[in-house]
This record gives structure tokens, C-alpha cells and sequence, in this order.
């Protein structure tokens, strides 16, 4: 099994509805990051939490929002999607510190029409 | 001006060459830089990470870095067809509100013909 599981994995939804991408990781991590990824624009972080109960908003937060269930999960919302957010989706863990890496989910594509 | 900027791509190099791969950054007190590859169709995996300046060796990758000039790289010796991905630079925030915020470059597409 993945160490860090998103659900779903691919998703087709229409402007306006709400939906959310959901993230879970075994490794024991305290930190969890939500990214998205678009051609040409690499990784773009959108939230980013270092436990429970501290949740900062990352470079492209507008239109989105997340909550941090657990240690263990982080979910992202989109109230009301648009097309514009159509996109690949990562969730990635990092252990506490400045030097350690992430480890990413496989990713959850959203297509929104 | 980005955070993170990685020279425009994509790249194409011949099979055995060396292949250079170049990132900036804005912010003067990161402290942590990575270099993730990934694959077409697979989330990203990290290949090598320094935090001083100088080189870092390991097998046929090089990082090196210049925290004066804001400046990480990464060398790819002997380039073979499966090194062909996309490679994404990431730089560690160090301080004040934005401690621990991992930023991404857009990425360069490296493609390694035979």
C-alpha cells in the first residue's frame, strides 16, 4: 500500500459543484501540503499544514480550502468549482524540519466542465 | 519576479552528454534546495537535495549551489534515455511567515535522444 493515499484519483465534475480531494499518509509525518500541477507551471502549493491545528495558505489559496482532520489526513475543497481549476492535484508529507523531502501522493486529476 | 525560476526548456540532449540544468531564487534566506524528477504520468521523486554552498555529488548527478548568487543547478553526466523527465527545482523557506514553505520551480523538460 502507498504511503500517502489521495481519493479520487480522477474526477470529472461540473462548474458550480462542490468537491473535495482527500489525503491520507502513514508515514507518521507532521507536515502535509496540497499542490497543484499545470503544464508549464511546475508545482504550485496551494495550503500547507504543520499539525492539526496550524494551516497556512500556500501561493494560489483563492477558491480553495482545506482542513486537517488528523495528523494523518488533509482534505482540499473547492466550494464551488471552475473550469480553471481543472488540473493534477498532489498531497505530499514532509517529516519535521527544513531538510527532509517530500513524498507525494499519486496524484488525483480533476477535470471540471 | 517568481520565486523560483528554472531556465526555459525544453532540453534536448544527445546520449553521453552532459546535461545542465539551471534554477534561481528570490528568497536570500532559504537554506534547503532540491532537485525532484519526474516522469510523465508519476508524481515527482526527490534525486538530490544540498544546503551549503559548493557541490554535491551522487553517481552521475551533481547539484551545486551559490547561495551569493541565488543560484542552484544540477549536472546529469552521461545522460541515458531514461533520464528523459521533467526536473523540478525546490527551495525551502527559512523564515518569518513562510517558514517551512516549499516552493517549486515550473520545471524543465530534459529529453535524452539516442
Amino acid at each position: 500500500d502507498a504511503d500517502v493515499t489521495q481519493t479520487p484519483r480522477n474526477r470529472i465534475t461540473k462548474t458550480g459543484k462542490r468537491i473535495m480531494l482527500e489525503c491520507s499518509q502513514t508515514k507518521g509525518h507532521d507536515r502535509m501540503y496540497w499542490y497543484r500541477q499545470d503544464p508549464g507551471l511546475g508545482l504550485r502549493l496551494i495550503y500547507y499544514s504543520f499539525d492539526v491545528k496550524d494551516i497556512n495558505k500556500g501561493e494560489i489559496s483563492d477558491g480553495y480550502s482545506v482542513s486537517r482532520q488528523a495528523q494523518a489526513k488533509f482534505s482540499l475543497s473547492l466550494e464551488s468549482a471552475i473550469p480553471n481549476q481543472t488540473a493534477l492535484y498532489f498531497c505530499a508529507t514532509r517529516d519535521r524540519g527544513n531538510t527532509g523531502e517530500l513524498f507525494f501522493g499519486e496524484g488525483s486529476r480533476l477535470t471540471v466542465l | 519576479q517568481k520565486e523560483v525560476e528554472q531556465n526555459s526548456g525544453p532540453l534536448s540532449v544527445p546520449e553521453g552528454a552532459i546535461a545542465s540544468l539551471n534554477c534561481t531564487y528570490s528568497d536570500r534566506v532559504s537554506q534547503s534546495f532540491f532537485w525532484y524528477r519526474q516522469y510523465s504520468g508519476k508524481s515527482p521523486e526527490l534525486i538530490m537535495s544540498i544546503y551549503s554552498n559548493g557541490d554535491k555529488e551522487d553517481g552521475r548527478f551533481t547539484a551545486q549551489l551559490n547561495k551569493a548568487s541565488q543560484y542552484v543547478s544540477l549536472l546529469i553526466r552521461d545522460s541515458q534515455p531514461s533520464d528523459s523527465a521533467t526536473y523540478l527545482c525546490a527551495v525551502n523557506s527559512a523564515g518569518g511567515t513562510s517558514y517551512g514553505k516549499l516552493t517549486f520551480g515550473q520545471g524543465t523538460i530534459l529529453t535524452v535522444h539516442p
